[in-house]
């Protein structure tokens, strides 16, 4: 099956930082989105992106399908940014379907 | 707007009793159901899928079993309880916009 890969596993990070985080995946991939889970577990949708690039608000995120990888980008970090970040690929090209998530990012940001 | 409603929140049982947790989406009709698991550490584990009523897949041979006895309802079920069934079960949903979206999870220790 399709390998996903993120890197850092960990990031600390003082307040006001700004940081890349890398999902390398194994093949080509029909969608990509990136999630965050909060301290309490809850599972939160960043960016769907398969390609090209988004910005909402401090994050964005870059997908090079070609090159299969993707980055998300947080500027200006703050404490409530502390939590995994999840990028999960999708092979099926009809419905919706399975994704494979990657092992996550752990991030503390710091005051 | 779509809402995903998952109980109880937290559930504490004993080896060798049985398990039913819940999940339920609101406004919308013929979504594709998910319940993923999450054990210590990071990794989402893909359990089984739905794309419609009665219409189960399983991912990986377990103690566990879904149902999806109404559109909008997927039900995961065990007979007997397993020390190794503890972790943090989430239930997803998808449909005709891209992305999953995640209800907020069932955090099982099975004692």
């Amino acid at each position: 099956g399709i390998q996903v890969e993120q890197s850092p596993p960990d990031l600390i990070l003082q307040e006001g930082a700004n940081s890349t985080l890398r999902c390398n995946f194994s093949d080509s991939v029909n969608n990509l989105q990136w999630f965050h889970q909060n301290p309490w577990g809850q599972l939160i949708n960043l960016f769907y992106i398969p390609s090209g690039t988004k910005q909402n608000g401090r994050l964005s995120a870059t997908t090079v399908a070609t090159e299969r990888y993707s980055l998300l980008y947080i500027s200006s970090s703050q404490t409530t940014d502390s939590g995994v970040y999840f990028c999960a690929v999708d092979l099926t090209t009809d419905s919706w379907g399975k994704f494979q998530f990657g092992a996550g990012t752990q991030v503390v940001v710091t005051p | 707007s779509q809402t995903i409603h998952q109980w109880p929140a937290t559930l504490v049982q004993p080896v060798g009793s049985p398990l039913s947790l819940e999940c339920t989406v609101e406004g919308t009709s013929n979504p594709n159901l998910y319940w993923y698991r999450q054990a210590a550490g990071r990794g989402l584990q893909l359990l089984f899928y739905s794309v419609g009523i009665g219409q189960i897949s399983s991912e990986v041979p377990q103690n566990l079993s879904a149902s999806r006895p109404q559109d909008r309802q997927f039900i995961l079920s065990s007979k007997k309880l397993l020390l190794s069934d503890s972790g943090f079960y989430l239930c997803a949903w998808s449909g005709e916009a891209p992305g999953y979206t995640f209800g907020s999870g069932t955090r099982l220790t099975v004692v």
